[in-house]
C-alpha cells in the first residue's frame, strides 16, 4: 500500500498571504495525484487532479505542482472560504489512498 | 444535476450488518466507477471499496475485505455497499464518490455521507 504523508498537521496563515502545502508518497505515483478540501460538515471537494489540474469551478489561486513522490498545494492570497483541511490521494495504484491531512487554519 | 445521495446508515450492535445504498441522478451511471470513502470521528479519509461501471470488477480495502462487498443495480442507478461482522472502527460517516470525471481514481462528485455507528 502507498502511504501518503502530509506536512504540516496544521498551518496558520493570516487572509491574503499564501499558503503551501506538502504531500509525500512512499513510493512513486507518477502524475495521479488529486487534492481534495473539505470543510466541518461538508462532503470533501474535488481541487485539483493530475498533480496540477484544476477541477471545474475551482479559483486559479489554488494551483498543484509536482510528481513522483512529492507533490505540493498552493493557495494564493488566502481568501475566508480557504480555511479548512486538505487532503491528497493517490490513484496510481490500488488501494487508493489518502494523506492525513493539513489543517489550514486563520492566523 | 449530477447527484449521490446515500442512505442506510444507523446504529448497529458489534457483529451485525448493515446495507447502505448510493443513488445516483443526473449521469450516466454505468460509465463510471464509484468509490466508497469513509471518515471515522474526528478522523482523516480512509477509501474503502470500489466497483468499476460494469460491476465486473471491485476493489477493497485490507481493513474490510472479506467483512464487506459492493455492488450495483444499473437499472436503479444505485450502489450498494454490504456490510457484515460490524466492529467498533467501522463507525464513521461514509460516502459514495464517482470516479471518472476527470479519469479513473479522481472523485469528483461526492454525497452528503450517512453515518454508522457500531455500539452496544
Amino acid at each position: 500500500e502507498i502511504v501518503m504523508t502530509q506536512s504540516p498537521a496544521t498551518l496558520s496563515v493570516s487572509p491574503g498571504e499564501r499558503a503551501t502545502l506538502s504531500c509525500r508518497a512512499s513510493q512513486n505515483v507518477n502524475y495521479n495525484l488529486a487534492w481534495y478540501q473539505q470543510k466541518p460538515g461538508q462532503a470533501p471537494r474535488l481541487l485539483i487532479f493530475g498533480a496540477s489540474a484544476r477541477a471545474t469551478g475551482i479559483p486559479a489561486r489554488f494551483s498543484g505542482s509536482g510528481s513522483g513522490t512529492e507533490f505540493t498545494l498552493t493557495i494564493s492570497s488566502l481568501q475566508s472560504e480557504d480555511f479548512a483541511v486538505y487532503y491528497c490521494q493517490q490513484y496510481n495504484n490500488w488501494p487508493r489512498t489518502f494523506g492525513q491531512g493539513t489543517e489550514l487554519e486563520i492566523k | 444535476e449530477v447527484q449521490l445521495l446515500e442512505s442506510g446508515g444507523g446504529l448497529v450492535q458489534p457483529g451485525g450488518s448493515l446495507r447502505l445504498s448510493c443513488a445516483a441522478s443526473g449521469f450516466s451511471f454505468s460509465s463510471y466507477a464509484v468509490s466508497w470513502v469513509r471518515q471515522a470521528p474526528g478522523k482523516g479519509l480512509e477509501w474503502v471499496s470500489a466497483i468499476s461501471g460494469s460491476g465486473g470488477n471491485t476493489y477493497f480495502a485490507d481493513s474490510v475485505k472479506g467483512r464487506f462487498t459492493i455492488s450495483r443495480d444499473i437499472s436503479k442507478n444505485t450502489l450498494y455497499l454490504q456490510m457484515n461482522s460490524l466492529r467498533a472502527e467501522d463507525t464513521a460517516v461514509y460516502y459514495c464518490a464517482r470516479e471518472g470525471g476527470y479519469g479513473g481514481g479522481v472523485m469528483d462528485v461526492w454525497g452528503q455521507g450517512t453515518t454508522v455507528t457500531v455500539s452496544s
